[in-house]
This record gives structure tokens, C-alpha cells and sequence, in this order.
């Protein structure tokens, strides 16, 4: 069965880069598509954008200018980049593999952007 | 941006009873492609129906789920004391995937 666990620091300052790796065992990264989904303190979950394994790629409109998911088959991992972040990028992060829907899910992980 | 709306916000209920949580989408949802997840505090969301019907692999039958076009509903028939959750709708038929607002199911 596959498990997905999130890494990455848990505080990031305003302005910078929030960047989270997922790692993904019990089953190759080939073949499948990869996203990353986040949910604010007490708001709804909203989907940031996928990736295939090949490496094609598809944002939420509203955060593509400042979204980079990346792969690395080799380490069964793939990243996400969330550049200039404010308050608003506060929240719980999950990643998940694809399947039309959200198939399999990482427990989440807890970023705050403050300074 | 296809919007989903859930209703009712929260769904108060004793076990035993059945629950009728309702997704309605802004535009129609292409292929039917709508999925229910279910999830409890400080947990991922659980994949329960996938493309408006088809229960994920290990879900009880008493979750189904039924819709097409802009209305969806998920009905759970006999409540268990595991399934007072949160629940979310969310449509993956455009390119722009969107999740709804969330059902509480509390026990009442």
C-alpha cells in the first residue's frame, strides 16, 4: 500500500520560499500523477497544483505565478516551491497521489508563514 | 472556476440514523467526475466516492453516492459512531479542480 509523508520546516518569514518534499513508499512514483493540496486554519481544502511523473505540470491559476512542483523519480520524491509567501499561505499542506481523484494521502504537515 | 456548495453546513444526527449531505456545482461537473472524502480532526481527508458513485476500495456500503450535472449527494444509511466527520465534495472535471465547504456530522 502506498504512504506519502510530507517534509519540510514547519516556520517560514514573510517574503520568502516555502519549499515541502513529499516522499512516496511502497510504490513507484512512474506512472502515476502527484499533488500537492492545502488547507488554511478552518477553511476549505484547495487544490495548488499536479505534476506527472514524467514531469509535465498543472497549477491552481491563482497561485501559478509564484508555484514550482518538481519530481525526482530517482528518490521517489517530488517538491513543492511557494515563492513570496504572506499570512495567507498559513496552513496544513498535504500531498497525494492521483487517480482522477485524491487516491492516497500524506498525514499533512503544518506550515506557518511568520516572522 | 466550477464553485461547490455543500449543504447543510452541519448535520446533526444519532447514530443508527442516515445522513443525506448534498454537493451542488456551480456549472455542470464533466464525466461526473466528483468525489467525497471524509475527515476527522488533526487527519487527512479519506477518499470515499469517486467519479459521483463509485465507492474507493475498503469503504463500507452503507457510504453511496449519486449525482450528475450541477447536484450530488452523498448518503451514508446507517450512521456509525466512526462516521460523524467532516465530509468534503470536490470535482475534478475541469482544470481547475475545486473542493466544497465541508458537511459536519455531528452526534446529536
Amino acid at each position: 500500500q502506498v504512504q506519502l509523508q510530507e517534509s519540510g520546516p514547519g516556520l517560514v518569514k514573510p517574503s520568502e520560499t516555502l519549499s515541502l518534499t513529499c516522499t512516496v513508499s511502497g510504490g513507484s512514483i512512474s506512472n502515476y500523477y502527484w499533488s500537492w493540496i492545502r488547507q488554511p486554519p478552518g477553511k476549505r481544502l484547495e487544490w495548488i497544483g499536479y505534476i506527472y511523473y514524467s514531469g509535465s505540470t498543472n497549477y491552481n491559476p491563482s497561485l501559478k505565478s509564484r508555484v514550482t512542483i518538481s519530481v525526482d523519480t530517482s528518490k521517489n520524491q517530488f517538491s513543492l516551491k511557494l515563492r513570496s509567501v504572506t499570512a495567507a499561505d498559513t496552513a496544513v499542506y498535504y500531498c497525494a497521489r492521483v487517480q482522477g481523484s485524491f487516491d492516497a494521502w500524506g498525514q499533512g504537515t503544518l506550515v506557518t508563514v511568520s516572522s | 472556476e466550477i464553485v461547490l456548495t455543500q449543504s447543510p453546513g452541519t448535520l446533526s444526527l444519532s447514530p443508527g440514523e442516515r445522513a443525506t449531505l448534498s454537493c451542488r456545482a456551480s456549472q455542470s461537473v464533466g464525466g461526473s467526475y466528483l468525489a467525497w472524502y471524509q475527515q476527522k480532526p488533526g487527519q487527512a481527508p479519506r477518499l470515499l466516492i469517486h467519479g459521483a458513485s463509485i465507492r474507493a476500495t475498503g469503504i463500507p456500503d452503507r457510504f453511496s453516492g449519486s449525482g450528475s450535472g450541477t447536484d450530488f449527494t452523498l448518503t451514508i444509511s446507517r450512521l456509525e459512531p466512526e462516521d460523524f466527520a467532516v465530509y468534503y465534495c470536490q470535482q475534478y472535471g475541469s482544470s481547475l479542480w475545486t473542493f466544497g465547504q465541508g458537511t459536519k456530522v455531528e452526534i446529536k
